[in-house]
């Protein structure tokens, strides 16, 4: 199984700051990850397919890279409405499998 | 645009069985993999099951596996997530998901809004 860790479990930031969250594979997984939000109370929505491909409708401050075994996620200006969880997902194996969440929250 | 609605959660006890059902609209349900993924209060996502278009694929996470069942009815646009021998570990919402395409490019572009199974006694 492919063990998606992501880091930090938390993080602090000021609206209009920029945010990198980090997915780490515990084995080469070529671009086959996904990202996704997640807002409390709410089912997660796809923000980035192909490590790098922005999912329809996904604003432009939200960028995606990295291949192999690292990858990031950059929200380059937050806004009140990026507050939320993030999730990485690897699709080059089976069994899919998830990180373990990026909570983004307003410092 | 895609809708799906999942039925069938609820309380259930330890050992018994439940049958999740997902509702799709807004495409065409044939040419589309889907997916159950679920997630523990306060936890992460887990993938659980998906099968192909044809259903001709299926995959299953080994929590569930030898215990499970997942299926689909094409005419119905229906999905369906047999769970048997429950435990307090299946505790979760369970989302129907849909994947991009009938099979291999296994990332979610359509979730729904999740039933809640919560197994105690």
């Amino acid at each position: 199984e492919i063990v998606m860790t992501q880091s930090p479990a938390t993080l602090s930031v000021s609206p209009g700051e920029r945010a990198t969250l980090s997915c780490r594979a515990s084995q080469s997984i070529s671009s086959t990850l996904a990202w996704y939000q997640q807002k409390p109370g709410q089912a997660p929505r796809l923000l980035i397919y192909g490590a790098s491909t922005r999912a329809t409708g996904i604003p432009a401050r939200f960028s995606g890279s990295g291949s192999g075994t690292y990858f990031t996620l950059t929200i380059s200006s937050l806004q009140s409405e990026d507050f939320a969880t993030y999730h990485c997902q690897q699709y080059n194996d089976w069994p899919l499998t998830f990180g373990g969440g990026t909570k983004v929250e307003i410092k | 645009e895609v809708q799906l609605l999942e039925s069938g959660g609820g309380l259930v006890q330890p050992g018994r069985s439940l049958r999740l059902s997902c509702a799709a609209s807004g495409f065409s349900f044939t040419g589309y993999a889907m997916t159950w993924v679920r997630q523990a209060p306060g936890k992460g996502l887990e993938w659980v099951s998906s099968i192909s278009g044809t259903g001709g694929y299926i995959y299953y996470a080994d929590s569930v596996k030898g215990r499970s069942t997942i299926s689909r009815d094409n005419s119905k646009n229906t999905l369906s997530l047999q769970i048997n021998s429950l435990r307090a570990e299946d505790t979760a919402v369970y989302y129907c998901v849909k994947e991009w395409s009938t099979w291999g490019d296994n990332w979610f572009d359509a979730w729904g809004q999740g039933t809640l199974v919560t197994v105690s006694s």
